[in-house]
C-alpha cells in the first residue's frame, strides 16, 4: 500500500481534459512539493511535472500541475493516444524521511 | 548530455546479496546540486525509492529496507553502487538509478534504462 494514494486508472478521448489525483499528508503532500512522473510502456519513469506546477524543458504545456493542502492534481489537456502511460506522483516525506510515490494511474484513451 | 546506465546480474539466488553499479556519463558525479538515488518496480507494481547518496559519501535510506541496504560512491570512476542482502522472491524488479535535486528542485529528472533482477534459486 503506497503512501500517496492515485486512482489506479483513468481514461478518456483524444482531445479530452483527463485529471488525476495525488492525495497525501501533512508530512508529505503538505509540506513539500509534489512531482510528476509519466512511464511508457517497457520504458523508465520520466519527469513530467516537478515543484507542483513546473514543466522540464521539452513538456507540452498540455500537461499541467496543481497542489492544494496534503492533495496534488495532473491535469491533461488535449489528450493524445501518446499519452497513454503510467502515470506517478512523488513527494519528500518528513516522517520517514524519505521518498514517497503513489501506486500509479494507469490512463487508457479510449 | 547526462546519461545513466545499471549493469550488474539479472538473476540472483535467494539469500544471496544484490550488487548493481550505476555509471555517470556526460557529468560530474561530484555536483554539489545533486543526490544520486535507487528506485525499483516490481512487475506489474508501482515504484519505490530504495536510498539515495551523494557524492561526499552521505546516504539516506527507505526505512523499510534499511537494514538490507548499502549505497557507496567511486567519484573517480563516477559511479555508484547498490548492495541489498538477503534476497527473496519479492525483490524481484527493475532497478533504477536515477539523479535527484538536493533542495528545490529536487525531482528525480534523470534516470537509467533500468535492469530487471530476478531472484530464483
Amino acid at each position: 500500500q503506497s503512501v500517496l494514494t492515485q486512482p489506479p486508472s483513468a481514461s478518456g478521448t483524444p482531445g479530452q481534459r483527463v485529471t488525476i489525483s495525488c492525495s497525501g499528508s501533512s508530512s508529505n503532500i503538505g509540506s513539500n512539493s509534489v512531482n510528476w512522473y509519466q512511464q511508457l510502456p517497457g520504458t523508465a519513469p520520466k519527469l513530467l511535472i516537478y515543484s507542483n506546477n513546473e514543466r522540464p524543458s521539452g513538456v507540452p504545456d498540455r500537461f499541467s500541475g496543481s497542489k492544494s493542502g496534503t492533495s496534488a492534481s495532473l491535469a491533461i489537456s488535449g489528450l493524445q493516444s501518446e499519452d497513454e502511460a503510467d502515470y506517478y506522483c512523488a513527494a519528500w516525506d518528513d516522517s520517514l524521511n524519505g521518498w514517497v510515490f503513489g501506486g500509479g494511474t494507469k490512463l487508457t484513451v479510449l | 548530455q547526462l546519461q545513466l546506465q545499471e549493469s550488474g546480474p539479472g538473476l540472483v539466488k535467494p539469500s544471496e546479496t544484490l550488487s548493481l553499479t550505476c555509471t555517470v556519463s556526460g557529468g560530474s558525479i561530484s555536483s554539489s546540486s545533486y543526490y544520486w538515488g535507487w528506485i525499483r518496480q516490481p512487475p506489474g507494481k508501482g515504484l519505490e525509492w530504495i536510498g539515495s547518496i551523494f557524492y561526499s559519501g552521505s546516504t539516506y535510506y527507505n526505512p523499510s529496507l534499511k537494514s538490507r541496504v548499502t549505497i557507496s560512491v567511486d567519484t573517480s570512476k563516477n559511479q555508484f553502487s547498490l548492495k541489498l542482502s538477503s534476497m527473496t522472491a519479492a525483490d524481484t524488479a527493475v532497478y533504477y538509478c536515477a539523479r535527484h535535486g538536493r533542495g528545490d528542485p529536487d525531482a528525480f529528472d534523470i534516470w537509467g534504462q533500468g535492469t530487471m533482477v530476478t531472484v530464483s534459486p
